[in-house]
């Protein structure tokens, strides 16, 4: 069965270390997403997708950066770790630009100290 | 911009009904979407509302007035796992903008 996984589960780190979060989707979407979710806020967009070597910033970026070489990857990165970006992180995957259901992975929990 | 608006919690007992009001600010909006989360779990896609009106999928009702700026999810013949947080999305500008959620607790 098609699915979307995120490693790792869990995380602690350190202020100013580098950080990736692994995203894989199996479903061969186009569309891949990040968020963040902390309490009261819901989810943010930081990042987002709509094909290989196609990024673009959401509304939460600074501070994160993705790249995509393949389709079925969008690794997200924490360029210098803040205990700001502590929080869970979610992708997400959809079919195509414009359709509203997106699939999310089971999300990873980062926290820096 | 968008901006949704839904509120933080709803209480209620099984059997029950349960409305949630969504509320939006945006431009080059095309669709409503609702998501179901339970704790610690991922968001997971309840439905989806282009034109107004009601959609009705087994218990869960979606509704969308684009005049109004306003949808709201209806929960039927509560039960005990439909305690999670639900939120609204907006999809516009081809990516989804959540509103902050709420938080349904059904009691027995």
């Amino acid at each position: 069965d098609a699915e979307i996984t995120q490693s790792p589960r869990h995380k602690i780190t350190e202020t100013g270390r580098q950080v990736t979060l692994a995203c894989h989707q199996t479903w061969n979407h186009n569309n891949m997403f990040w968020y963040r979710q902390d309490l009261g806020h819901g989810l943010r967009l930081i990042h987002y997708s709509y094909g290989v070597h196609d990024t673009n910033k959401g509304e939460v970026s600074d501070g994160y950066s993705v790249s995509r070489s393949n389709t079925e990857d969008l690794p997200l990165t924490l360029e210098s770790a803040a205990s700001s970006q502590t929080s869970v992180y979610f992708c997400a995957s959809s079919e195509s630009r414009g359709r509203s259901e997106q699939y999310f992975g089971p999300g990873t929990r980062l926290t820096v100290t | 911009g968008q901006s949704l608006e839904q509120p933080s919690e709803v209480t209620a007992v099984e059997g029950a009904i349960v409305q949630i009001n969504c509320t939006y600010q945006t431009s080059g909006f095309y669709g409503l979407s609702w998501y179901q989360q339970h704790d610690g779990g991922a968001p997971t896609f309840l439905s989806y509302n282009a034109l107004d009106g009601l959609e009705e999928t087994g218990r869960f009702s979606s509704f969308l007035s684009r005049s109004d700026s306003y949808g709201y999810l209806l929960l039927q013949e509560l039960q005990m796992k439909d305690s999670a947080s639900y939120f609204c999305a907006g999809a516009a500008g081809n990516k989804l903008t959540f509103g902050g959620g709420t938080r349904v607790l059904v009691k027995p």
